[in-house]
């Protein structure tokens, strides 16, 4: 069975950057048939989209994000990361990790989730 | 740009039938997904495709399409069925979740 486990500090100061890993076990990260996404939900709100990278090494980002955003890959650790730059209050959030099927663009795995404050 | 909009709140008794919509333009051209998050629990996909039921999920689930509105029915609701509901589409390689509806089975 898959599964995600995201991984990285708990707590960030402002104006710091957000480190956060994502390891994948159960399943190859190299595999066309997937692509790997962030997703995040600051407390007591909904879902929001950060981005997506694919095999081939291809990122997409969130418009509203992507001048802080970087999404990286480690195929040799079935690993894949964020980075989140310059960083508010208001990324204070519990950042999950998913798997997305290529076809149909399905979240078919989930990790559990990591809750990031931002805080002094 | 790409929004979903879906209602804050749903609430039925247990037993009656829910309906939660998720309107928007790209959903005239793009599959819709919905997800079921309980409490401190992982988003899990109960449609995928706008119609189409992962194994595993109950057949009281359902989806179906109109146009820009999709619409998640839940038939004859269960108090477990109560939780955040998120309908989500992907278009140019970007992913746009709605806000989310909580339904209360009481």
């Amino acid at each position: 069975q898959l599964q995600l486990q995201e991984s990285g500090p708990g707590l960030v100061k402002p104006s710091e950057t957000l480190y956060l890993t994502c390891t994948v076990s159960g399943g190859s990260i190299s595999n066309s048939d997937y692509y790997w996404g962030w997703i995040r939900q600051p407390p007591g709100k909904g879902l929001e989209w950060i981005g997506n990278i694919y095999d081939s090494g291809s990122t997409y980002y969130n418009p509203s994000l992507k001048s802080r955003v970087t999404i990286s890959v480690d195929a040799s650790k079935n690993q894949f990361s964020l980075r989140l730059s310059s960083v508010t209050a208001a990324d204070t959030a519990v950042y999950h990790c998913a798997r997305v099927v290529v076809v149909g663009a399905t979240l078919d795995f989930w990790g559990q989730g990591t809750l990031v404050t931002v805080s002094s | 740009s790409y929004e979903l909009t879906q209602p804050s709140s749903v609430s039925v008794s247990p037993g009656q039938t829910a309906r939660i919509t998720c309107s928007g333009d790209v959903l005239a051209k793009k599959y819709a997904r919905w997800l079921q998050q309980k409490p401190g629990q992982a988003p899990v996909v109960v449609i995928y495709k706008d119609i189409e039921r992962p194994s595993g999920i109950p057949e009281r689930f359902s989806g179906s399409t109109s146009g820009t509105t999709v619409t998640l029915t839940i038939s004859g609701a269960q108090v477990e069925d109560a939780a955040d509901y998120y309908c989500y589409s992907a278009t140019d390689n970007h992913l746009v979740f709605g806000g989310g509806t909580k339904l209360t089975v009481l």
